[in-house]
């Protein structure tokens, strides 16, 4: 099975403009969750969406926003982009046929840098 | 906010040494795992031990759970060059929102 995929993996963004990250998950799983790694504050849980419905959510502004597509495909935008918003940004996907926890696999990340 | 602390921050050790991570969480969890992460990439997960467990091995990974005292350790034994990475603990209650520690920045020295 091919792994999580994540386009693009790398982005140069200027502050004010807004940004679009795409995630595609393991063939099969229907949960997508989104994280943000950055230096000070480590990794950090953004959203999850499962079935095209957000389940759960991290405690982000709402210039962070999500959603996901009837074949599982997710994206992340985040609008009026901040210096602060430079970070590695990471997809997982599980399988999660239950609210209970599966086993998240991770893509290769997108690297945002915010000039 | 981040549940956990990871202990030490950064380990230096010789190839074929054992290395030793600990994982330090502050509520109730469903399950704890551990994942890795080479220089700033992706997360490769590298086992998952469940609450009611108290101790799993993997291949050279060995991980324990107290859930008395809301810790777990990682021990690597037998270290190669190929284990130098970043380690992480990261916790949930049972559903997808994982809960990541700082990480331990493990170098193994040929």
């Amino acid at each position: 099975k091919a792994g999580v995929t994540q386009t693009p993996r790398y982005l140069i963004k200027t502050r004010g403009q807004q940004v679009t990250l795409s995630c595609s998950p393991i063939s099969g799983h229907r949960s997508v969750s989104w994280y943000q790694q950055t230096p000070g504050q480590g990794l950090q849980f953004l959203f999850e969406y499962f079935s095209e419905t957000q389940r759960n959510k991290g405690n982000f502004p709402g210039r962070f926003s999500g959603r996901q597509f009837s074949n599982s495909r997710s994206e992340m935008n985040v609008s009026t982009l901040e210096l602060g918003d430079s970070a590695l940004y990471l997809c997982a996907s599980s399988f999660a046929g239950t609210a209970n926890y599966n086993e998240q696999f991770f893509g290769p990340g997108t690297r945002l840098t915010v000039l | 906010s981040q549940q956990g602390e990871e202990d030490p921050q950064a380990l230096s050790i010789q190839e074929g040494e054992n290395a030793t991570m600990n994982c330090s969480y502050k509520t109730s969890i469903n399950n704890l795992q551990w994942y890795r992460q080479n220089s700033g990439r992706g997360l490769v997960h590298l086992i998952l031990i469940r609450s009611n467990e108290r101790e799993k091995h993997s291949g050279r990974l060995r991980v324990t759970l107290d859930t008395s005292k809301k810790s777990s350790s990682l021990l690597i034994t037998a270290s190669r060059a190929a284990d130098t990475a970043s380690y992480f603990c990261a916790t949930d209650k049972g559903a997808q929102k994982l809960v990541f520690g700082q990480g331990t920045r493990l170098t193994i020295n040929p």
